[in-house]
C-alpha cells in the first residue's frame, strides 16, 4: 500500500529562520509529487509538481527538491503569511495519496 | 485560470435531510474528484469521474450519491447523514488523468446534527 510520511508535525520558525519539511513516501510506480499549502478551513492551494528524482521547483521563499525516496520543501527567511499545513501528495495510475501535513508557524 | 467553485460553503442539516452540494470548474479538465476531510486530517477520496463517467468509488456509504451532470460540474447528493459524516467537503479537478495536478476548491463545510 501507498505510504507517504511528513515530518516534523508541527514547525515553529522565528521570521526569518529558514527551515525544511520532509515527505517521504513508498509507491508503487509514482507518477508525480505534489506539494499544497492549506489555511485553515479552506481547500487546499497548489504549490509544485515533481516528476523525476533531481527534479527542484522554486516559487517565491519555497523550492521544492525530489529524490527516489522523499522530498524536502525547503521555506527561506518565511514570514508570518507563510503559516499554515503544507500537504504532501503522491499519485500512481489510480489516487493521489497525502500524507497528515506539517503545520507551519511563523512568528514575527 | 485555476479556479474550482463550490457551493455552498456552509451547510447544516439534520439527519432526515436531503441536500446537494456542487462544484464546478471552467478549466476543461476531464477528471473531477470528491474528497473529504476531518479536522487535522489529510484529505481523503471519495469518488472519481472520468470523462463524466464514475471510475472510482472508495468503499462510499449510499447515503453519498455523485452526479456529473456534464463536464464541467459536479454534485455530490447527500441523504439520511450521520453526525460523524460532518467534515469538509472537497472538489478538485484535473486535466484528464488522476496523476495530473489537481486543483481544489475551497470547500464546503458541512455539520450534520
Amino acid at each position: 500500500e501507498d505510504q507517504v510520511t511528513q515530518s516534523p508535525e508541527a514547525l515553529r520558525l522565528q521570521e526569518g529562520e529558514s527551515s525544511s519539511l520532509n515527505c517521504s513516501y513508498t509507491v508503487s510506480g509514482l507518477r508525480g509529487l505534489f506539494w499544497y499549502r492549506q489555511d485553515p478551513g479552506k481547500g487546499p492551494e497548489f504549490l509544485f509538481t515533481l516528476y523525476s528524482a533531481g527534479e527542484e521547483k522554486e516559487k517565491e521563499r519555497l523550492k521544492a527538491t525530489l529524490t527516489k525516496k522523499e522530498s524536502f520543501l525547503h521555506i527561506t527567511a518565511p514570514k508570518p503569511e507563510d503559516s499554515a499545513t503544507y500537504l504532501c501528495a503522491v499519485s500512481n495510475d489510480y489516487k493521489l495519496s497525502f500524507g497528515a501535513g506539517t503545520t507551519v508557524t511563523v512568528r514575527a | 485560470d485555476t479556479e474550482v467553485t463550490q457551493t455552498p460553503k456552509h451547510l447544516v442539516m439534520g439527519m432526515t435531510n436531503k441536500k446537494s452540494l456542487k462544484c464546478e470548474q471552467h478549466m476543461g479538465h476531464r477528471a473531477m474528484y470528491w474528497y473529504k476531510q476531518k479536522a487535522k486530517k489529510p484529505p481523503e477520496l471519495m469518488f472519481v469521474y472520468s470523462y463524466e463517467k464514475l471510475s472510482i468509488n472508495e468503499s462510499v456509504p449510499s447515503r453519498f450519491s455523485p452526479e456529473c451532470p456534464n463536464s464541467s460540474l459536479l454534485n455530490l447528493h447527500l441523504h439520511a447523514l450521520q453526525p460523524e459524516d460532518s467534515a469538509l467537503y472537497l472538489c478538485a479537478s484535473s486535466r484528464d488523468r488522476v496523476w495530473e495536478t489537481q486543483y481544489f476548491g475551497p470547500g464546503t463545510r458541512l455539520l450534520v446534527l
